[in-house]
């Protein structure tokens, strides 16, 4: 099955600087990668995804670029602010015997430091 | 906040009891989907139903059963078998099997 690994574990910024978190997997099939931030005690909400078809998507201060050639995926957060600190997950769904399943990294703690 | 809701949002049991999770939604999502969240670790898929009186097992399904029975309700069931049932678990929906939506989450203890 799909693993996903996902580095680093935390990440400490200034405010106005950039964070960069990035993943990795391992099943070549997959084809949808999502983007999630959670903050303290709340639900995870989806920030950004991409599919396989594209190699990069911006919204904003977030984007997200994937290189299916060496299977990892990351996100870009620009001009960090405090109210990004939070948790970020990454996934990856799409195998053709996993149909919905998304599978999540560990998590990054990410901290802007005014 | 709407659409997908869980109760309760904090839950307290004796150990070797069994405990039903709640799960709903509004938004006419086909697939639903159970993790579980512990502490400095990503999501873990426990079951997941693509459509009514359908289901399939997730990644941690040991322990864990859950039912089907109408469109909007998918409520998860943590047995006395589970050996480790003290977590976070989010419930969420999806109308495309792509991006999911979560509840809020049920905070459950067990002691």
């Amino acid at each position: 099955g799909e693993n996903v690994e996902q580095h680093p574990s935390t990440l400490s910024v200034q405010e106005g600087d950039s964070a960069v978190i990035k993943c990795t997997y391992s099943d070549s099939a997959s084809n949808y990668f999502p983007w999630y931030k959670q903050e303290l005690g709340k639900r995870p909400q989806l920030i950004i995804d991409i599919r396989s078809n594209v190699g990069e998507k911006k919204d904003q201060r977030i984007a997200v670029t994937l290189n299916k050639t060496a299977k990892h995926f990351s996100l870009h957060i620009t001009e960090t602010q405090p109210e990004d600190s939070a948790v970020y997950f990454c996934a990856a769904s799409g195998s053709t015997d996993s149909w919905g399943k998304l599978q999540f990294g560990a998590g990054t703690q990410v901290v802007v430091t005014p | 906040d709407g659409g997908i809701t869980q109760s309760p949002k904090y839950l307290f049991r004796k150990e070797g009891q069994n405990v039903t999770l709640s799960c709903e939604q509004n938004l006419n999502h086909d697939a639903m989907y159970w993790y579980r969240q512990d502490p400095g670790q990503g999501l873990r898929l426990i079951y997941y139903s693509q459509i009514v009186n359908d289901f399939q097992k997730g990644d941690i399904a040991e322990g864990y059963s859950v039912s089907r029975e109408k469109k909007e309700s998918f409520p998860l069931t943590v047995t006395s078998a589970q050996k480790n049932p003290t977590a976070f678990y989010l419930c969420a929906s999806s109308r495309d099997s792509r991006e999911q939506y979560f509840g809020p989450g049920t905070r459950l203890t067990v002691t």
